[in-house]
């Protein structure tokens, strides 16, 4: 399975965008990219995936480098609600199950009054 | 829609015993769920892969024997801690995959603090 690696923190002032790196060098071509974020004591969210085109929904948008070995999610506009851990994930695709997800450390992103 | 339960949100019981937890996908079908397991500060580990109507498939290292998995149903899956001891005091959290809306998504339940006495 193709690993992630992110920065373990970051802050952001509320208003602003937020801008969260995550590193995939080892990522195969089927593999897609998945943010889910996690507010404490809940479980994870999902925000937004992607395979190599850049995505964006309500919440997010995901930018996906043209070798796909890195990716960013952005918030455009930071609340103090967005204050959670994101979680970059590569989905790995097994025989009959699939889709198993194996979680990083994450990325703990404090949005700043 | 998509969503999923888990009951109890959090149990504390006495060394030696069992606990189960339930795992509900509340409008949808659920084929295949997921459970995790959470230390504090620490990120989510997947212990295993809940298919209905068969056995469950084990992570390297999760004891299948103290981590009876059943998912008779789909939409239920109960993960039960037998003999339970301090160490497995966690937070547990399930997920749930709605083929029908996409075959790549989970969905998670919103988590079950255990705590061992």
């Amino acid at each position: 399975d193709a690993k992630t690696t992110q920065p373990p923190s970051m802050d952001c002032a509320e208003g602003r965008a937020a801008n969260l790196p995550c590193n995939h060098s080892t990522i195969s071509g089927n593999e897609y990219v998945y943010w889910y974020r996690q507010i404490h004591s809940q479980g994870p969210q999902y925000i937004i995936h992607g395979l190599k085109n850049n995505e964006t929904n309500e919440m997010a948008s995901l930018i996906i480098t043209e070798d796909r070995k890195s990716s960013t999610l952005i918030l455009p506009h930071a609340t103090l609600r967005d204050t959670a851990v994101y979680y970059c994930i590569v989905r790995s695709l097994r025989s009959n199950t699939g889709n198993q997800f194996y979680f990083g450390t994450g990325t703990s992103l404090t949005v700043i009054p | 829609g998509a969503v999923v339960s888990q009951h109890p949100s959090w149990v504390i019981c006495k060394s030696g015993t069992s606990v189960k937890i339930e795992c509900r996908s509340l409008d949808f079908q659920a084929t295949t769920m997921f459970w995790y397991r959470q230390f504090p500060k620490q990120s989510l580990m997947l212990m295993a892969t809940s298919n209905e109507g068969s056995k469950a498939t084990y992570e390297q290292g999760v004891e299948k024997d103290k981590f009876l998995i059943n998912h008779a149903s789909l939409t239920l899956s109960t993960l039960t801690v037998t003999s339970a001891h301090p160490e497995d005091s966690s937070f547990y959290i399930c997920s749930a995959r709605d083929v029908a809306v996409s075959y790549n998504e989970q969905f998670f339940g919103p988590g079950t603090r255990l705590t061992v006495l």
